[in-house]
This record gives structure tokens, sequence and C-alpha cells, in this order.
């Protein structure tokens, strides 16, 4: 098993630019999670998708929009670049939505992504 | 506004020291506590998950406590060795639906 995989690991952007960030899981979770990791602070949720079908906003939903294309698949997306996303960004599952605080979270290997 | 907070930010020791640090979370709307690991250039991994007042667990050298009424847990690491060099993220799952982190504490082990 994979895991949770991303891509891409890096990518530098201009201001303005757009860009989907990928993850995947093959661990048959239902649910899926994008974070962003700034200097100094937590890993703050971004979007969730408890299941197939459904997202919801985090706490910095901001200039961002994801879909969750199938149970395995969930992408985030960036429309107009701007230097304030510029962050690492971990995508997570975890299993079925009814336990969800009881089930840990399994964290991808990350993307590092710089706007410039 | 939910706050986690670590405390200390960061912590050096030596090889062999036993150490602590502590995670403060809401006392109210307690569903569970999330501890994590995150090895630098990896991903964070499961620790711990707890989820009732006065919970011990334990995996190895490693142990967390958890007192949900007064909103706390301890993470303790027996023995420090440099492998255990990582910053520790704990996590509180409230009546929110998610998952809200600390700021995390940076442990090094000096050999």
């Amino acid at each position: 098993n994979a895991g949770v995989t991303q891509t891409p690991k890096f990518q530098v952007l201009k201001t303005g630019q757009s860009m989907t960030l990928q993850c995947a899981q093959d661990m048959n979770h239902n649910s899926m999670y994008w974070y962003r990791q700034d200097p100094g602070m937590g890993l703050r949720l971004i979007y969730y998708s408890a299941s197939e079908g459904t997202t919801d906003k985090g706490e910095v939903p901001n200039g961002y929009n994801v879909s969750r294309l199938n149970k395995r698949e969930f992408s985030l997306r960036l429309e107009s670049a701007a230097p304030s996303q510029t962050s690492v960004y971990f995508c997570a599952s975890s299993s079925s939505p009814g336990r969800g605080p009881y089930n840990e979270q399994f964290f991808g290997p990350g993307t590092r992504l710089t706007v410039l | 506004i939910l706050n986690v907070e670590q405390s200390p930010q960061s912590l050096h020791v030596q090889e062999g020291d036993s150490t602590n640090f502590t995670c403060s979370f809401p006392s109210s709307n307690f569903y569970a506590l999330h501890w994590y690991r995150w090895e630098t250039a990896k991903s964070p991994e499961a620790l711990f998950v707890m989820t009732l007042n006065g919970d011990e667990k334990k995996k190895g050298r490693i142990s967390a406590t958890l007192n949900t009424k007064e909103g706390y847990s301890y993470l303790y690491i027996k023995g420090s060795q440099p492998e255990d060099s990582a910053t520790y993220l704990c996590a509180f799952w409230g009546n929110t639906g998610k998952l809200i982190f600390g700021q995390g504490t940076t442990l090094q082990v000096k050999p």
C-alpha cells in the first residue's frame, strides 16, 4: 500500500497563476482533508470531505476550491495564486466519518508551494 | 475560537534524559485528543488517540496522559534517544467536527 500520495512535491508559481494539487489514498478511507502548514503555526484545515460527494470548508478556505473526484482522490485548486498562499500543503485521510474523532489521520508527504 | 496550546515550543535534551511536554485544550465539548510525531522531511504520524478522561497510552518509551476536565494532556519520553528528535503535535477534536492542531513542540536530542 502506498498510503496517501501527493503530487507535485514542489511547485513555484507566479502571482495570478492557477494550479491543482492532487491527492490519492489507497486505504479505502471515507474522509479526506487538506491542511496548510506555516512557520510558527499548527496545521490549519483548508477543506475536508467526510465522504465521497461531499466537501466542507475548514478554518482557512478563502482562495481555494476542492473536488472529491471519487473515494480515492481529493484535489485542491488555487484559481489565482497569491504570495500569502506560499506554504506546505498536506493531504490526509481517515476512516469512517461516523467515528471521525476516534480514528487517526494518515498524512501524505506534502507539497511545498512558493508563490512569487 | 478554539485554542490548542503546546509548551514548550522547543526543547533540547541530552541522550538518556527523560522529558515531557504539555498540550492544553478546551475543557468543554471534548471528543478526542490526538498526538502525532513529525520528523523532519517526513509526514506527521499518529502516536495516540485518546478519548477518555484519565486515559493513559504507552508505545515503547513514549507515554501520554489525558485530563479532559481541566483540559490538558502530557506526553512523556523516557530515556530520550536521538531518533526521538521530531516535532510533536497534539490535536483536539471538539464539537466543530474537525481536528484543531497545536503549533507543536520541537524536541532535539543530543547524542
